[in-house]
């Protein structure tokens, strides 16, 4: 099983700054990488899929990076509504199908 | 537009059985496969496992196995998720998803139904 690990597990950054979350795979898990947003009481979201494209609709400021085990997922300019809890998964080497266990982002 | 439209919440007692609903509106193509996803209060994502619509073929999660049955319906659209012999620890939000592509499983999961909760509880 592919261990997903995710870091740190809470960011709180100002409104405007830059946020960058990371999520390392315990094997290469090549580019079959996503990342998903969880805002309370909603269900997750889909943000970037082959670890840097953009799903329809996620605004620009969402950025994905890396390949094989080591990824990142950037937020530029952050704002209010960014705030919620962000899951890395890998879906390379299944089952099963692994997620990362969050980093909850706090907008000061 | 395509949504997921899961069935409503649950509360079982410990040792019965749950079936979860989801069903597709929009886009009915059987070609997606489908996953269940869960999550216990406070927790994170567990995948659950994969259905494939078209064929009817699944894979589990092996802590589910045995427990788990997925099934689909295409006259309707719809896939089942039934979860036998609850505990307490099974006591979740079952959220159904949808791969972004039509006959690729090693896809993410670009589309989700809005979550059933299931509580289970003497």
């Amino acid at each position: 099983e592919v261990v997903m690990t995710q870091s740190p597990a809470t960011l709180s950054v100002s409104p405007g700054e830059r946020a960058t979350l990371s999520c390392r795979a315990s094997q290469s898990v090549s580019n079959n990488l996503a990342w998903y947003q969880q805002k309370p009481g909603q269900a997750p979201r889909l943000l970037i899929y082959g670890a840097s494209t953009r799903a329809t609709g996620i605004p620009a400021r969402f950025s994905g990076g890396g390949s094989g085990t080591d990824f990142s997922l950037t937020i530029s300019s952050l704002q209010s509504e960014d705030s919620a809890v962000y899951y890395c998964q890998q879906y390379n080497n299944w089952p099963p199908y692994t997620f990362g266990q969050g980093t909850k982002l706090e907008i000061k | 537009q395509v949504q997921l439209v899961q069935s409503g919440a649950e509360v079982k007692e410990p040792g019965a059985s749950v079936k979860v609903s989801c069903k597709a509106s929009g886009d009915t193509s059987t070609s997606y496969y489908m996953h269940w996803v869960r999550q216990a209060p406070g927790q994170g994502l567990e995948w659950m496992g994969i259905i494939n619509p078209s064929g009817g073929s699944t894979t589990y999660a092996q802590k589910l196995q045995g427990r788990v049955t997925m099934t689909r319906d295409t006259s309707t659209s719809t896939v089942y998720m039934e979860l036998r012999s609850l505990r307490s620890e099974d006591t979740a939000v079952y959220y159904c998803a949808r791969v972004r592509s039509p006959n690729n499983a090693r896809d993410a999961f670009g589309l989700w139904g809005q979550g059933t909760m299931v509580t289970v509880s003497s």
